[in-house]
């Protein structure tokens, strides 16, 4: 059982188009992350979020904790944002992340 | 550096051999992690040192897998008898303290012919 499910698995978008990436959570945690990871590149953050809402140019992260869920938006999506995304949550016990499968996202001039 | 840095960024490794990957994480970061993430897959945890204390090697798949960070700095991740089921790219990670912003490295990829 995966602790942390991101959907979709892979999207492909036209230039322009608004996207939104979706991860659901089933422990306790401190903290929600989302991660970027470009082929054959390392990972870099995001965001790290523990509630609310938090914008970066054209990206927005949002956490709902009751509901135990967050997603990821860009707007005015271009291919320089085609890259995989992954959801990662740092839990209140232990010292670990838990990582998502990650969203292989295409985005087409 | 500025980042975590991670070497080699490749390797090919033939069957049987020994292998060791090293991460140099942020000067001062107290807690560095390694995972292992396969084709297609998200990263999954291997093992946590905070400092020089390897606090939780839960998730070392085998008893061929072994990390150390003698100094509390550098960690080396060594693979003993690769199998090909052990070609990933193998990610370091550190941060200031439990896991808060995390750092990653760019990886190790690793191939088992």
């Amino acid at each position: 059982k995966n602790e942390v499910e991101q959907s979709p698995q892979n999207l492909t978008a036209q230039e322009g188009e608004f996207i939104t990436i979706n991860c659901s959570y089933s422990v306790g945690i401190s903290a929600l992350h989302w991660l970027q990871q470009h082929p054959g590149g390392g990972i870099v953050s995001l965001f790290m979020l523990s509630s609310g809402k938090k914008k970066h140019g054209r990206l927005i992260a949002t956490i709902n904790i009751q509901e135990k869920h967050s997603s990821l938006h860009i707007t005015a999506s271009h291919p320089r944002d085609s890259a995989v995304y992954i959801c990662a949550v740092s839990r209140n016990t232990g010292n670990q992340f838990y990582f998502g499968t990650g969203t292989s996202l295409t985005v087409i001039p | 550096g500025a980042g975590v840095s991670q070497s080699p960024r490749y390797k090919v490794a033939k069957r049987g051999q020994d292998v060791a990957l090293r991460c140099d994480p942020i000067s001062g970061h107290v807690s560095l992690f390694w995972y292992q993430q396969a084709l297609g897959q998200g990263p999954e945890f291997l093992t946590y040192f905070q400092n020089e204390a390897q606090l939780d090697k839960s998730g070392l798949p085998s008893d061929r897998f072994f990390a150390e960070r003698p100094e509390g700095s550098v960690s080396t991740l060594k693979i003993q008898r690769t199998q090909q089921e052990d070609s990933a790219v193998y990610l370091c990670a550190s941060s200031a303290y439990r896991p808060t912003e995390a750092f990653f490295g760019q990886g190790t990829r690793l191939t088992v012919v």
